[in-house]
């Protein structure tokens, strides 16, 4: 079973400043098979990238997705206030479909 | 505009069987898309439960295969998630949500608002 880890657990910016989320799998995993997603207080997530760089309809360009083989990025290049929220990365693989890392949040500092 | 809206109750009693219904709106369920169920125990992650396509063909999580049923009724245009034998490690958020499946990508990328089920007697 591919496991994903997400780093760090918490990370504290403030708004303007840029944020990098890490999400690594326990093994190699196509990149197709990656997607993001954000997560705000009593809402259900909202599909921000698919395919580890390709973003959803309506997702402002600031948020970009990178990465391959187990190492997979989310950056979010100039943080707007509305963008402080849990992040999660979320994996396919055909024996068990899908799991999600544990989800990154991110709180103004 | 997809749309997704579960319902079922919000309380469950131990031993007992969950069942929630997702209601589609904007799109008919007969089209290449798959139907999923995830659920999000309070203050915790995401957790995938199950997936359904519009023929029938479905396909569960492994550590709870034993006690779910998804289904879909497609004139309708709905589907819904059995648990059985509940336990209070199953109070969590319950989304419904559509999955593309196909092309070499997967992902969910319409959610319902979810529905909280609390299991408690």
């Amino acid at each position: 079973e591919i496991v994903l880890t997400q780093s760090p657990g918490t990370l504290s910016l403030s708004p303007g400043e840029r944020a990098t989320l890490s999400c690594r799998a326990s093994q190699s995993l196509r990149s197709s098979y990656l997607a993001w997603y954000q997560q705000k207080p009593g809402q259900a997530p909202r599909l921000l990238i698919y395919g580890a760089s390709n973003r959803a309809p309506g997702i402002p360009d600031r948020f970009s997705g990178s990465g391959s083989g187990t190492d997979f990025t989310l950056t979010i290049s100039r943080l707007e206030p509305e963008d402080f929220a849990v992040y999660y990365c979320q994996r396919y693989d055909i024996s068990l479909r899908y799991s999600f890392g544990q989800g990154t949040k991110l709180e103004g500092k | 505009q997809v749309q997704l809206q579960e319902s079922g109750p919000g309380l469950v009693k131990p031993s007992e069987t969950l069942s929630l219904r997702c209601t589609v709106s904007g799109q008919s369920m007969h089209s290449n898309y798959w139907w999923v169920w995830i659920r999000q125990p309070p203050g915790k992650g995401l957790e995938w439960i199950a997936s359904v396509y519009y023929d029938g063909t479905t396909d569960y999580n492994t550590s709870l295969k034993s006690r779910l049923t998804i289904s879909v009724d497609t004139s309708m245009n709905q589907f819904s998630l059995r648990l059985t034998s509940v336990t209070a490690a199953d109070t969590a958020v319950y989304y419904c949500a559509r999955e593309k499946f196909s092309s070499g990508l997967n992902y969910f990328d319409y959610w319902g608002q979810g529905n909280m089920v609390a299991v408690s007697s």
